[in-house]
């Protein structure tokens, strides 16, 4: 079975705070994602990464950055935590072409106060 | 640019009776179409997808969902639900212009009464 590990199940940051939410993939997938998930709005693409060292933005990418140094690990880092990032991070990997299944994480409830 | 209406933000049906979860789409082109089942505190995961052929899909779990172009939906169905059903269920579109990944809908909070 195809396992995407996001390593961070709860955070509590404070605002300001430089976060690092990690993701790891075991199948070899080229793409990667990060979604944001919120009450009444579904998941939100922020990020996306075809292949190493290459980003694309998603639709809500501000206040966002990502790292993929290696084909199975994707980052996503929020430079400085504001309390209206407080969410559920989903991590999601798939293989090339459009309509491949794509794996999700179990997410990665993020606190910020 | 692509988009998902799931109409019914909750629904609630008694256990046992059957289950229709409603999505409409919007893509310029032939759509790839997924359903996703997220149970509480969990990830997605995949009940089915829609490429092409036929138009009825049969996934996990006993649900299906028929494409309907002329209508741009593509329902989610079960004949009978179980109690274990209860959970959010998103409906997505691949996004357009080439690149991978998905657009989703707002979600469909399932509630089954006993």
């Amino acid at each position: 079975d195809v396992k995407v590990t996001q390593s961070s199940r709860y955070l509590v940051k404070r605002t300001g705070e430089k976060v690092f939410l990690e993701c790891v993939q075991d199948m070899d997938h080229e793409n990667m994602f990060w979604y944001r998930q919120d009450p009444g709005l579904g998941l939100r693409l922020i990020y996306f990464s075809y292949d190493v060292k290459m980003k694309e933005k998603g639709d809500i990418p501000e206040g966002y950055s990502v790292s993929r140094e290696k084909k199975e690990r994707f980052s996503l880092i929020l430079e400085s935590a504001s309390t209206n990032q407080t969410s559920m991070y989903l991590c999601a990997s798939s293989a090339t072409g459009s309509g491949n299944t794509i794996y999700f994480g179990e997410g990665s409830w993020l606190t910020v106060v | 640019a692509q988009s998902v209406t799931q109409p019914d933000i909750h629904i609630t049906v008694s256990e046992g009776a059957s289950l229709e979860l409603r999505c409409n789409y919007s893509y310029g082109a032939t759509p790839y179409l997924f359903w996703y089942v997220q149970s509480p505190g969990q990830g997605l995961q995949l009940l089915l997808k829609y490429f092409s052929g036929d138009t009825l899909v049969q996934g996990i779990k006993g649900f299906e969902a028929e494409f309907k172009r002329s209508q741009s939906s593509f329902n989610l169905r079960k004949p009978s639900v179980h109690w274990s059903d209860a959970a959010e269920y998103f409906c997505a579109v691949v996004r357009e212009g080439g690149a991978d990944g998905l657009t989703f809908g707002k979600g469909t909070h399932l509630i089954i009464q006993p």
